[in-house]
């Protein structure tokens, strides 16, 4: 079945330290790829977003994202988490058979070490 | 630019009733998307309209249903409400197709008890 994977649940960083977060997704062909962010009490926040070319993607606070393909993967770094970015980010697909949804990973929460 | 508002924010309805929730979408986009978000999860397509037309739909059954008009604002009606319907109602905004990326509300929380 079509599937989008957030492996981790929870991630504990430190303050200052380096970030990364994970998305594997099941797909035959090459989806558009996106990180969204979830702050307590309000919507979604696109964070970057891969549709073709480079696989190295610069996002909105800092983030990139790279795409491997052969390992159907696209995970968000960091070099230094702030705590303001302790928030619930989510890996999103859009399938190129259905390109007018998104397909969701169940969301990994961030939380930061003082 | 106003980013996309939704009405009400909170909302507790009984099991069995209907309930109508509102969406305006950012200016100048065209295409509304609605997702259900349950506790601890990511998303699920609900469906979207693009002009006033339903454009696709997620494997949520007919008592789900939506509308959108002419200054391209949406609701989604649910009626008959289960105990299973409690989420986070989210409604997004985009000009065309999902690839140009979504602007979401802050959404609806809907408890039915």
């Amino acid at each position: 079945a079509q599937s989008v994977t957030q492996p981790d649940i929870h991630i504990t960083v430190s303050e200052g330290a380096s970030l990364e977060l994970r998305c594997n997704y099941s797909y035959g062909a090459t989806p558009y790829l996106f990180w969204y962010v979830q702050s307590p009490g309000q919507g979604l926040q696109l964070l970057l977003k891969y549709f073709s070319g480079d696989t190295l993607v610069q996002g909105i606070k800092g983030f990139e994202a790279e795409f491997k393909r052969s390992q159907s993967s696209f995970n968000l770094r960091k070099p230094s988490v702030h705590w303001s970015d302790a928030a619930e980010y989510f890996c999103a697909v859009a399938p190129e058979e259905s390109n007018y949804q998104l397909i969701w990973g169940a969301g990994t929460k961030l939380i930061i070490k003082p | 630019e106003t980013g996309v508002t939704q009405s009400p924010t909170h909302l507790i309805k009984t099991r069995g009733q209907q309930v109508t929730l509102r969406c305006s979408s950012q200016s100048g986009h065209n295409t509304v998307s609605w997702y259900q978000q349950a506790l601890g999860q990511g998303p699920q397509f609900i469906f979207q309209y693009y002009r006033e037309e339903e454009n696709g739909r997620g494997n949520f059954p007919p008592r789900f249903s939506g509308l959108q008009f002419p200054n391209y604002s949406s609701e989604l009606n649910v009626n008959a409400l289960e105990l299973d319907d409690s989420a986070l109602y989210l409604c997004a905004s985009s000009l065309g197709m999902v690839g140009y990326g979504y602007t979401f509300g802050s959404g609806t929380r809907l408890t039915v008890v």
